[in-house]
């Protein structure tokens, strides 16, 4: 069976840095893309970033662009999201994916940033 | 990197059919096939529901189904039931991967 599990989520001031981590079984992590995303309060969903499979590739939503890295470790099984300089606006759920071609099949419960001083 | 638009809400009884719709660009909408559309329940993960326009995944009822004409994709949910009562979130690829959401529409069933 498929599983994505995020964790990292929690509550930071503007300005610090968090990093989720995405932990993937049932399925051979290192032949997928995978993709993170996020839901803010009252919002639709929002794709952030993809990752190719051996983490050589990656390419980011405007609205994270330079704030954002994403990362895997293969080895782990384990995808990566370091948000840095958080703004308020940042404040959602995270959700990892795993891309499948140009959709994508399997999701994570998610994981909450909030951002407040 | 504009949004695809879709209505906020849409609602039916049961049993009735109902479509939402998805606008796009020729962009995106209008020259890849790759629109996908997502359930997402209070509290869950999102669900894929269609992909490539009109495939359906194992184990997603029939009663679902896609299409896209220009650059308007549309969700239609036939016979509908209580538990189809979500959000469902639209999306199409881009190009040079980058994938744009519609904003949502929360769907009613009376």
């Amino acid at each position: 069976e498929v599983q994505l599990v995020e964790s990292g989520g929690g509550l930071v001031q503007p300005g610090e840095s968090l990093r989720l981590s995405c932990a993937a079984s049932g399925f051979t992590f290192i032949d997928y893309w995978m993709h993170w995303f996020r839901r803010a309060p009252g919002k639709g969903l929002l794709w952030l970033s993809r990752i190719d499979s051996d983490g050589s590739g990656t390419i980011y939503a405007d609205s994270v662009k330079g704030r954002f890295t994403i990362s895997r470790d293969n080895a782990k099984n384990t995808l990566y999201l370091h948000m840095n300089s958080l703004r308020a606006e940042d404040t959602a759920v995270y959700y990892c994916s795993r891309g499948s071609y140009y959709h994508f099949d399997y999701w994570g419960q998610g994981a909450l940033v909030t951002v407040s001083s | 990197q504009s949004a695809l638009t879709q209505p906020p809400s849409a609602s039916g009884s049961p049993g009735q059919s109902v479509t939402i719709s998805c606008t796009g660009t020729s962009s995106d909408i209008g020259t890849y096939n790759y629109v996908s559309w997502y359930q997402q329940h209070p509290g869950k993960a999102p669900k894929l529901m269609i992909y490539e326009v009109s495939k359906r995944p194992s184990g997603v009822p029939d009663r679902f189904s896609g299409s896209k004409s220009g650059n308007t994709a549309s969700l239609t949910v036939s016979g509908l039931q209580a538990e189809d009562e979500a959000d469902y979130y639209c999306t199409s690829y881009t190009g040079i991967y980058i994938w744009l959401f519609g904003g949502g529409t929360k769907l009613t069933v009376l």
